[in-house]
């Protein structure tokens, strides 16, 4: 079964620090991996995904993540956080199956000091 | 992306009546749509997937008679919680995907429901 680990509920960078989000996933077959943002009272929205072609991802708003086998990991990154950044994080992986659900990471909650 | 689209974004009910959510996905057909639930300072709890034209398949411990799911078309389901009661207000929220492993789930804005 999958499943993805978030270490750390809550993260807080000063702004233009570097933002690294950790995320940790459990799979039995090659996974595909999301990082979703949330704003406070919205639904998530993609920032960027890992379909099994390049191991580094690039998204939105300057966000990447890099998928790396070997730690069964998949963190998220911004080299310059911005205020705008101060959101809810969420990591997820497919499930796969006939259900081809997406199981979700307990979230990181960023906050950027001005 | 592809739009998704959710209503009401808020709604306030009386305590033992029904209320129902939509979630359409505007510009795709989604063969899956996924219902959430969504508590305060958490993750996102999956409640239920719906297929196009078949029943839902509910996680454990959601109650279907009191969350019905409905999905008559490529691009609608909806969501009624019926007989609310305090305990259900929450934040709800819906995503819909294609077929293939590798297409996001796309999501909709989310419904706060308050029932007093």
């Amino acid at each position: 079964a999958q499943s993805v680990t978030q270490l750390g509920s809550h993260v807080s960078v000063s702004e233009g620090a570097l933002v690294l989000l950790r995320c940790n996933y459990s799979s039995s077959v090659p996974p595909y991996l999301f990082w979703y943002v949330q704003y406070p009272n919205q639904g998530l929205q993609l920032l960027l995904k890992y379909t099994s072609a390049a191991t580094l991802v690039k998204g939105i708003n300057g966000f990447e993540a890099e998928f790396k086998k070997s730690e069964t990991s998949f963190h998220l990154t911004k080299p310059s956080a911005h205020m705008s950044d101060a959101a809810e994080y969420f990591c997820a992986v497919r499930s796969g199956g006939a259900t081809n659900k997406l199981i979700f990471g307990t979230g990181t909650l960023l906050a950027v000091q001005p | 992306g592809a739009v998704v689209s959710q209503h009401p974004s808020r709604v306030i009910c009386k305590s033992g009546t029904s209320v129902k959510i939509e979630c359409r996905s505007l510009d795709f057909q989604a063969t899956t749509m996924f219902w959430y639930r969504q508590f305060p300072k958490q993750s996102l709890m999956l409640m239920a997937t719906s297929n196009e034209g078949s029943k839902a398949t509910y996680e454990q411990g959601v109650e279907k008679d009191k969350f019905l799911i409905n999905h008559a078309s490529l691009t609608l389901s909806t969501l009624t919680v019926t007989s609310a009661h305090p305990e259900d207000s929450s934040f709800y929220i819906c995503s819909a995907t294609g077929d293939s492993l590798a297409t996001e789930a796309f999501f909709g804005q989310g419904t706060r429901l308050t029932v007093v």
